[in-house]
This record gives C-alpha cells, structure tokens and sequence, in this order.
C-alpha cells in the first residue's frame, strides 16, 4: 500500500529552527509537495520537489532525497504565526495525491 | 472572484436529507478535486475529475456523486445524509497538463454536519 509518515506534533521556540520530517512509500514519485495549514483554514501551497537536494524559499527551505524516500520541511527564524499544521503530499505514478496526516507545529514564545 | 469559492461555509444537515456542495472556480484548470478532512486522517480524496466531462473515484466515494458539466463547476452531490459523513469537505483544483507541476489550490471549505 501506499504510506506517507511524518510526526504528529512537534514544538518550537519562537525565533529557532524546526525540521520537520516526512518519510513515504508510493507507487511510483511525480513531486513532493509540502502545505501550511492554519487551523479552521484551507491547506496552502507551500513548495513542490521533483529532483533530489533542497529548494530555498524566505525562511522555508524543502529538501528531497528520492533514493530514501525521504523529504523535510525547514522553517527558520520561527514566527508566531508559523503554528500551523504541515501537510506532505506525494503524487504518486497515477498522478494521483498521496497525503500524509499532517504535522501540527506548536510555537512557544 | 479570484480562485476557488465554495458554498455553503457550512451546513446542519437531517440524517436522510439530499445536500450539494458547490464548488467554482476561475483559474482555468482543467483538473478539480473533492476531498474530506477528519481529524487525525488527513485528507482523502473523495472523487475528482482530469477534465470537463470526465470525472473519478478517489478513495472514500460511497455515498457521494458528482458532475462536471463545465470548466469551472464540481458540485458534490450527497443523496441521502448519514451521520459518518460530518467532515470538513475541501474542494481543489490544478493545471494537470503536461509540464505543470500539478499544484492543488483549494477552496475555503465546507463544515457539514449531519445529525
């Protein structure tokens, strides 16, 4: 079957660095892709990885690395308003979207 | 409008009741999607479609139908409400053709519960 894992809730301090760590088994790999989703809000795009090593993007940064099935979401310099749910999607040799369960990320001042 | 709209934002619902959830949107793309949020489970794809004209069954499609009459509108249509289906349902689109990166926009959502 197809399985997408990443950790149910992490914390962090306003102001550090947090990775969060998704790991998957799909048939088949079209893209990874990681969302931000505040509470009561819809999922927003956050990045997208086809190709192995890291996309930086502002404070986000998104690394692949397709030999291990293996993807994680950087978010540096924590804000208040990072405290979110992430959610890491594959898109599997159907191209269908394979969604993990989601991240909540709980930031402390 | 700019994106995807959904409505209602939400719904009390009678167990046994008909109730369609409308979805639009205006970016053109050619794919759209029905999914359902419950906690703990992530999302779940309830049906889509590749095109206008076409649609398909994702992984939770028992109990729900849907058409896809034009490019902009994918109304879910549930026939007869049961109580298992009180969920968040969130409705996505995509540019699924060939070198696009498939990215899923998605609406607001709708909260439906049903009694």
């Amino acid at each position: 079957g197809q399985n997408i894992d990443q950790p149910t809730e992490m914390t962090a301090t306003e102001g550090a660095i947090v990775q969060i760590n998704c790991t998957y088994q799909t048939s088949g790999f079209n893209g990874l892709f990681w969302y931000q989703q505040h509470a009561g809000e819809a999922p927003t795009f956050l990045s997208y990885n086809v190709l192995d090593g890291l996309e930086e993007k502002g404070r986000f940064s998104s690394f692949l690395s397709r030999s291990k099935g293996y993807s994680y979401l950087l978010l540096k310099e924590l804000q208040m308003k990072d405290s979110a749910s992430y959610l890491c999607a594959v898109l599997d040799s159907n191209y269908q979207l394979i969604w993990g369960a989601g991240t909540k990320l709980i930031i402390k001042p | 409008i700019a994106g995807i709209t959904q409505a209602p934002t939400s719904q009390i619902l009678a167990a046994g009741r008909r109730m369609t959830l409308r979805c639009t949107q205006d970016m053109r793309h050619n794919a759209m999607y029905w999914y359902r949020q419950d906690l703990g489970l992530g999302l779940r794809l309830i049906h889509y479609s590749n095109t206008a004209g076409t649609t398909g069954k994702g992984e939770v499609p028992d109990g729900y139908s849907v058409s896809r009459a034009n490019t902009d509108d994918f109304p879910l249509t549930l026939a007869s409400a049961v109580p298992s289906q009180t969920s968040v349902y969130f409705c996505a689109s995509s540019d699924s053709l060939a070198g696009s990166t498939d990215t899923q926009y998605f609406g607001p959502g709708t909260r439906l519960t049903v009694l």
